[in-house]
C-alpha cells in the first residue's frame, strides 16, 4: 500500500477562496482523522470518522469548515470561505484500529497558505 | 478534557549522548501514551507507545516510561545519531480515538 495519499501538497489561495483538501486512506483501515498542525497551537484534531460516519467534529474551528467522508476510501475537507488565520498544515491520518488503540498513519500533509 | 506539556521545547545534545524529553498529562484516566517523531518537511510517525499497565517499554536505542502516579512519562533515546534529529511529540489518551499531543520538543544532534 502506498499509505495515505493528500492532496494537493502546497495550495496557496487568497482570502474568500474556498478550499478542498482530499484524503485517500490506506486500505482498510476503518477510522479516518483531520489534523491541523500550527507553530502556535501545534496538533490539533479537527474531526475523526469510523467507518465513514463522523464521530466528534468538536475540533473544527467552525461553520467555515466541514468535512466529508462519501466512502472508505477517500475524505475530503473544506474551508469556505478561507481566511489568513487558516494557513497550516493539514494531516489526514488513517488506523486499523478502533479510534486510537494502534498506530496512526499520517500523510504528508497539505501546506495551505491563505493570502 | 486532557492537557499534555511537553518539556523541553528544543534539545541539542552531542552525537552519541542521550536525549530525554518529559511529558506530563491531567487526567488520570488517560491510558495510552504513544511517541512521534516528525522530521524536517515529513509526516509524524509512531516510534514507540506505552500503554498504562506496562511501567517501561524499550526498542533499540529508545525508551519510554510511564509513572502514572505521577502522571508523567518521558523518551529516553540512547547513543544518539544525526537521524535522529527531528521533533519529536508525546501524546495522551483517555477515550478511544482522541489523541491530545505535547507541544513538541526538536532535538539537535549535534555531530
Amino acid at each position: 500500500d502506498a499509505g495515505v495519499i493528500q492532496s494537493p501538497r502546497h495550495e496557496v489561495t487568497e482570502m474568500g477562496q474556498e478550499v478542498t483538501l482530499r484524503c485517500k486512506p490506506i486500505s482498510g483501515h476503518n477510522s479516518l482523522f483531520w489534523y491541523r498542525q500550527t507553530m502556535m497551537r501545534g496538533l490539533e484534531l479537527l474531526i475523526y470518522f469510523n467507518n465513514n460516519v463522523p464521530i466528534d467534529d468538536s475540533g473544527m474551528p467552525e461553520d467555515r469548515f466541514s468535512a466529508k467522508m462519501p466512502n472508505a476510501s477517500f475524505s475530503t475537507l473544506k474551508i469556505q470561505p478561507s481566511e489568513p488565520r487558516d494557513s497550516a498544515v493539514y494531516f489526514c491520518a488513517s488506523s486499523l484500529a478502533v479510534g486510537n488503540t494502534g498506530e496512526l498513519f499520517f500523510g504528508e500533509g497539505s501546506r495551505l497558505t491563505v493570502l | 478534557g486532557e492537557n499534555v506539556e511537553q518539556h523541553p521545547s528544543t534539545l541539542s545534545v552531542q552525537e552519541g549522548d542521550s536525549a530525554v524529553i518529559k511529558c506530563t498529562y491531567s487526567d488520570s484516566a488517560s491510558n495510552y501514551f504513544p511517541w512521534y517523531k516528525q522530521e524536517l518537511g515529513k509526516r509524524p510517525q509512531l516510534i514507540i507507545d506505552i500503554r498504562s499497565n506496562v511501567g517501561e517499554k524499550k526498542d533499540q536505542r529508545i525508551a519510554v516510561t510511564l509513572n502514572k502516579t505521577a502522571k508523567h512519562f518521558s523518551l529516553h533515546i540512547t547513543e544518539t545519531q544525526p537521524e535522529d534529529s527531528a521533533v519529536y511529540f508525546c501524546a495522551a489518551s483517555i477515550s478511544d480515538y482522541k489523541l491530545s499531543f505535547g507541544a513538541g520538543t526538536t532535538v539537535t544532534v549535534r555531530a
